[in-house]
């Protein structure tokens, strides 16, 4: 069936490191990726996003590069901050109305001192 | 910025009780969205509406309902409580545009008893 995954559960990074989380997408019909950053007792923020039309796409301290080939999202964070610890989610759009987002499960991401 | 507001940031029913859970939204978006999220299975969709008196199902409908009597407001509502609806649960709005990020709010977390 198709599916929004992610590798890894848990990433641990020293501060200062940079941080790669990545995201596994199964429905090439997919045209919108997005990712969101969840700390405890929040709601999802929003980080960045990227269209099909696209590979890389920056923000400020993040990259996100969408590989269509083997259908595969990451989240790069440069200069990993403590303030970055926090759940990952990416999702995608399938189309249709109302943009209707699928997640993934997460990835826990923590930053050592 | 958008505000999307839960209006209980934690509730404890029993079972076979009726529950409400509204959400509010401050930027007039057309799209608003109900997900549950568990751990280990990421954010999942229950319900979504794309205008008033509008709703369509989502992944994981069943024991849930909606009302969108109002543009600003969607509700959330469990007719029959049970133990498995335990869960943190998530609204989010978003505009009319394709493929557009959603906003979240801060969440509520439910506990059935």
């Amino acid at each position: 069936g198709e599916s929004v995954g992610l590798h890894l559960p848990t990433l641990s990074v020293q501060e200062g490191d940079n941080s790669i989380i990545n995201c596994a997408y199964s429905n090439s019909a997919s045209d919108y990726f997005i990712w969101y950053k969840q700390e405890s007792g929040k709601g999802p923020q929003f980080i960045i996003d990227i269209r099909s039309n696209m590979d890389k796409r920056q923000g400020q301290r993040v990259t996100v590069l969408l590989n269509k080939t083997v259908k595969h999202l990451s989240l790069q964070i440069a200069a990993t901050q403590p303030g970055d610890s926090a759940v990952y989610f990416c999702a995608e759009s399938r189309g249709g109305g109302g943009n209707k987002l699928t997640f993934g499960t997460g990835t826990q991401l923590k930053v050592e001192l | 910025d958008v505000k999307v507001t839960q209006s209980s940031r934690y509730l404890v029913k029993r079972t076979g009780e009726k529950v409400f859970l509204e959400c509010v939204q401050d930027m007039d978006h057309e799209n608003m969205f109900w997900y549950r999220q568990d751990p280990g299975l990421g954010l999942r969709l229950i319900y979504f509406s794309y205008d008033v008196k509008m709703k369509e199902k989502g992944d994981i409908p069943e024991g849930y309902s909606v009302s969108r009597e109002k543009k600003e407001r969607f509700s959330l509502i469990l007719e029959s409580a049970s133990t498995n609806q335990t869960s943190m649960y998530l609204c989010a709005s978003s505009s009319g545009q394709a493929n557009e990020k959603l906003f979240f709010g801060s969440g509520t977390q439910l506990s059935v008893l």
